[in-house]
């Protein structure tokens, strides 16, 4: 089955610097890759996802790009804030459709 | 997304005893998922299921876990004589079933066994 990867586990960066996240996946299958973000004892919320056809997807301070070759796809934040301090995840689709998450990065911005 | 409702959002449970988690998926969305989540851990996916059909409980332990999801009412996991290790986070998550389809997650239900 599939299995997704995501390094660091955790993050520091200073205020207004960007972070980035990085996630592998195994399934070569896999078509879907969402990016939650789960601050402490709430729900994960979707901030960002990219479907296969496509390489990148930015909104605002958040961009993802995916790479399916080398089957790993990334999350930027530039120009961060502190209330981006949270908990992230990646994931993906397996063949059975349902979705896998990476072991998450905690991020933290310094002020 | 608000419109997932779990319920209820804390449990406790003396060792033994069972645990009834309930999802309500949003409007319109048929497929509902269940996750857990240990204490500063990942979230593991336990079970994918439709309107009467558990489509994947690959995740699911062998023992004591069971979930539904009846043609009317909520999606139900259910942990008979439940333990210590089974405390943590229990989210469901809802999307209208396609493969790229979005899931949005409800606010969760944090079970503390005693």
């Amino acid at each position: 089955g599939e299995n997704v990867e995501q390094h660091p586990s955790t993050l520091s960066v200073q205020e207004g610097d960007s972070a980035v996240i990085k996630c592998t996946y195994s399934d070569s299958a896999s078509n879907y890759f969402p990016w939650y973000k789960q601050e402490l004892g709430k729900r994960p919320q979707l901030i960002i996802d990219i479907r296969s056809n496509v390489g990148e997807k930015k909104d605002q301070r958040i961009a993802v790009t995916l790479n399916k070759t080398a089957k790993h796809f990334s999350l930027h934040i530039t120009e961060t804030q502190p209330e981006d301090s949270a908990v992230y995840f990646c994931a993906a689709t397996d063949s059975a459709s349902k979705i896998i998450f990476g072991s998450g990065t905690r991020l933290s911005i310094r002020p | 997304n608000a419109g997932v409702m779990q319920n209820p959002r804390h449990l406790v449970r003396r060792r033994g005893q069972e645990a009834r988690l309930r999802c309500s998926p949003m409007k319109g969305h048929s497929h509902v998922y269940w996750y857990r989540q240990l204490p500063e851990e990942g979230l593991k996916f336990m079970v994918y299921l439709q309107k009467e059909n558990i489509i994947d409980e690959s995740g699911m332990p062998k023992e004591r876990f069971s979930a539904e999801f009846p043609k009317e009412g909520p999606s139900i996991l259910r942990i008979q004589q439940v333990v210590r290790g089974d405390s943590a986070a229990y989210f469901c998550a809802s999307s209208s079933g396609l493969a790229t389809d979005t899931q949005y997650f409800g606010p969760g239900t944090r079970l503390t066994v005693l």
